[in-house]
């Protein structure tokens, strides 16, 4: 049974940068499409973009395209998401979630970023 | 503020119908089948509940059921149970390349 299992949660101060991990337990990293999503407290979600990893494809939603990287480590089975310049806007759950079709089938169980000085 | 609109709360008793919309444009909704439902249980992860419009997944009750007309999306929950209570998120696939998806503001299902 495939898992996304995440990094815990981050506290950050402004202008610093957050990395979080996604790591595809008992599955192929290889097999699947990635995306991050947020989820600011009490708000709805945000694509963030996507990744995949077997032709080391990434997507960026055009406001965090310019913020925003991710990888995947083939070797480990684990995605990462590097969110830059944070400001307490971007105090929010995190997830990764596994595309199927045009659907999220499996989600991640997320990480909390918090930024404040 | 989120792209896909749905109303903060539906409420209803135990057996009844209840309907949510999702309502967004013809650049994501009204542009394909690729509509999805999630449910969210306070401090989870969403659960996939609904995908193409009015696909279930494996696992999830038949009393749910997903349809859509023009740029508004539907999600039914058919004889309301005290376990569906719950926050749910729709979703849309948009086609453009500097946003793929977009979700909706989310409803509270509340049972009565």
């Amino acid at each position: 049974q495939v898992q996304l299992v995440q990094s815990g949660a981050e506290v950050k101060k402004p202008g610093s940068s957050v990395n979080v991990s996604c790591n595809t337990s008992g599955g192929t990293i290889t097999s699947y499409t990635l995306s991050w999503v947020r989820q600011a407290p009490g708000q709805g979600f945000e694509w963030m973009g996507r990744i995949i990893p077997l032709l080391g494809l990434t997507n960026y939603a055009q406001q965090f395209h310019d913020r925003v990287t991710l990888i995947a480590d083939k070797s480990t089975n684990t995605a990462y998401m590097a969110l830059s310049s944070l400001r307490s806007e971007d105090t929010a759950m995190y997830y990764c979630a596994r595309r199927r079709g045009n659907w999220f089938d499996l989600w991640g169980q997320g990480t909390l970023v918090t930024v404040s000085s | 503020q989120s792209a896909l609109t749905q109303p903060a709360s539906v409420s209803g008793s135990p057996g009844q119908s209840i309907t949510i919309s999702c309502t967004g444009t013809s650049s994501d909704v009204g542009y394909s089948n690729y509509v999805s439902w999630y449910r969210q249980d306070p401090g989870k992860a969403p659960k996939l509940m609904m995908f193409d419009t009015s696909f279930r997944p494996s696992g999830v009750s038949d009393r749910f059921s997903g349809s859509k007309s023009g740029n508004t999306a539907y999600l039914t929950i058919s004889g309301l149970q005290a376990e569906d209570e719950a926050d749910y998120y729709c979703s849309s696939y948009t086609g453009n390349n500097i946003l793929h998806y977009v979700f909706g503001s989310g409803t509270r299902v509340t049972v009565l």
